[in-house]
């Protein structure tokens, strides 16, 4: 059975550094074609896809955050991170992990994890 | 980056009635088109990738179709269940992003 779980503060203040984590089950990212990509929501707003960290260790971002953003991995616990600097009010939201299949459709999602920047 | 446009925002239908959600993206994505479905206080489900291919355990009556730069959703006979958000989302490069969301309400 293949989860994910995500994990983190869920209060941030202004100006730091958010890190959160996603326990993947099920599958590794050791094996060959495995990739998983972060997204948030804001309250009541639309989906944005953040970035994607592959097998081999390959990392994308969202043009817009990408100074700001960093992902990575420890294949030995079978987690993903992804640590966002200088956080904002305006990061305030749900941060979901999720699988992505070679098609780039994400077809496992975790639970979400919230996220609250305020001071 | 692609830019991904829904139309409606949001709609009202019947259980029964049959519905239509378009999507379009600013370039050709060579048929990499998603579609998800989120109901409230809960993460998005995988329904349709590669513009008409079902995941697994969703039901026939979510039909996805078009290409090039212009897609649909369409659910026919509506059941209660079905009332929530939908998403299409390209992953042809990264990043993949979505599009604003349809909110399909019950009248």
């Amino acid at each position: 059975q293949i989860t994910l779980k995500e994990s983190g503060p869920a209060l941030v203040k202004p100006r730091q550094t958010l890190t959160l984590t996603c326990t993947l089950s099920g599958f590794s990212m050791s094996n060959n074609g495995m990739r998983v990509s972060w997204i948030r929501q804001s309250p009541g707003k639309a989906l944005e896809w953040l970035a994607r960290i592959d097998w081999d260790d390959d990392k994308f971002y969202t043009p817009a955050l990408k100074t700001r953003l960093a992902v990575s991995q420890d294949k030995s616990k079978n987690q993903v991170f992804l640590t966002m600097t200088n956080v904002d009010p305006v990061d305030t939201g749900t941060y979901y992990c999720a699988r992505a299949s070679p098609y780039g459709d994400l077809d496992y999602w975790g639970q979400g994890t919230r996220v609250t920047v305020s001071s | 980056d692609i830019q991904m446009t829904q139309s409606p925002s949001s709609l009202s239908a019947s259980v029964g009635d049959r519905v239509t959600i378009t999507c379009r993206a600013s370039q050709t994505i060579n048929n990499y088109l998603n579609w998800y479905q989120q109901k409230p206080g809960k993460a998005p489900s995988l329904l349709i990738y590669t513009v008409s291919t079902l995941a697994s355990g969703v039901p026939s009556r979510f039909i996805g179709s078009g290409s090039g730069t212009d897609f649909t959703l369409t659910i026919n006979n509506l059941q209660p269940e079905d009332f929530a958000t939908y998403y299409c989302q390209h992953s042809f490069y990264t990043p993949y992003t979505f599009g604003q969301g349809t909110k399909l309400a019950i009248k």
